[in-house]
């Protein structure tokens, strides 16, 4: 199974702060790579698909990038309601695989 | 508008099934463009995929939980299902099922969950 290790696991941050998180495959992946959010207590939210796509209705502040083996997730100014957990998933091939998450904190 | 809702027992006992249900509103679960999937998150920890389908019948579980794990459709119902035998207490989990979405050349992503549903495996 291809694994997907997320750096940093936790962050603290500010509001307006650029957030940037890593997601490192075990082996290439080509572009298949999400993003979502999860804040407490709620379901997950799609934000990236295919690495870099914007998912409809996401703001714009957030964007990823990368192919193959490495990928980043970035927020350009951190509002409020963007602290939370955030997860890389591959799409590459079976099985699934969901990365640690990173958290972001205030 | 695509909704999602998962259903069952909230409390199951060491060694016997859990079965769980995904009932698909808004659309039908036997649209082209849609796998479906089921996915785990114990408390406080991190998310993991179970398995998908697909509404002809085509299964793909994590190999993790294979042996115990059954996953299917029922168009007339417009649902899906899961059963996960022999649980333990590692079973215990916020179970989400999920629309995997197919863009046409590729499944991309799971852009629509459902709320979920607490399982906890406890005699």
């Amino acid at each position: 199974a291809i694994q997907l290790t997320q750096s940093p696991s936790s962050l603290s941050a500010s509001v307006g702060d650029r957030v940037t998180i890593t997601c490192r495959a075990s082996q290439g992946i080509s572009s298949a790579l999400a993003w979502y959010q999860q804040s407490p207590g709620k379901t997950p939210k799609l934000l990236i698909y295919d690495a870099s796509s914007l998912e409809s209705g996401v703001p714009s502040r957030f964007s990823g990038s990368g192919s193959g083996t490495d990928f980043t997730l970035t927020i350009s100014s951190l509002q409020p309601e963007d602290f939370a957990t955030y997860y890389c998933q591959q799409i590459n091939s079976y099985p699934l695989t969901f990365g640690g998450g990173t958290k972001v904190e205030i | 508008q695509l909704r999602l809702q998962e259903s069952g027992p909230g409390l199951v006992k060491p060694s016997e099934t859990l079965s769980l249900t995904c009932t698909v509103s808004g659309g039908s679960i036997s649209s082209s463009s849609s796998y479906w999937a089921w996915i785990r998150q114990p408390p406080g920890k991190g998310l993991e995929w179970i398995g998908t389908v697909y509404y002809s019948g085509s299964t793909y579980y994590n190999p993790s939980l294979k042996s115990r794990l059954t996953i299917s459709t029922d168009t007339s119902k417009n649902h899906l299902s899961l059963s996960l035998s022999s649980v333990t207490a590692a079973d215990t989990a916020v179970y989400y099922c999920a629309r995997h979405r197919y863009s046409g050349y590729a499944l991309d992503a799971f852009d629509i969950w459902g709320q979920g549903t607490m399982v906890t495996v406890s005699s």
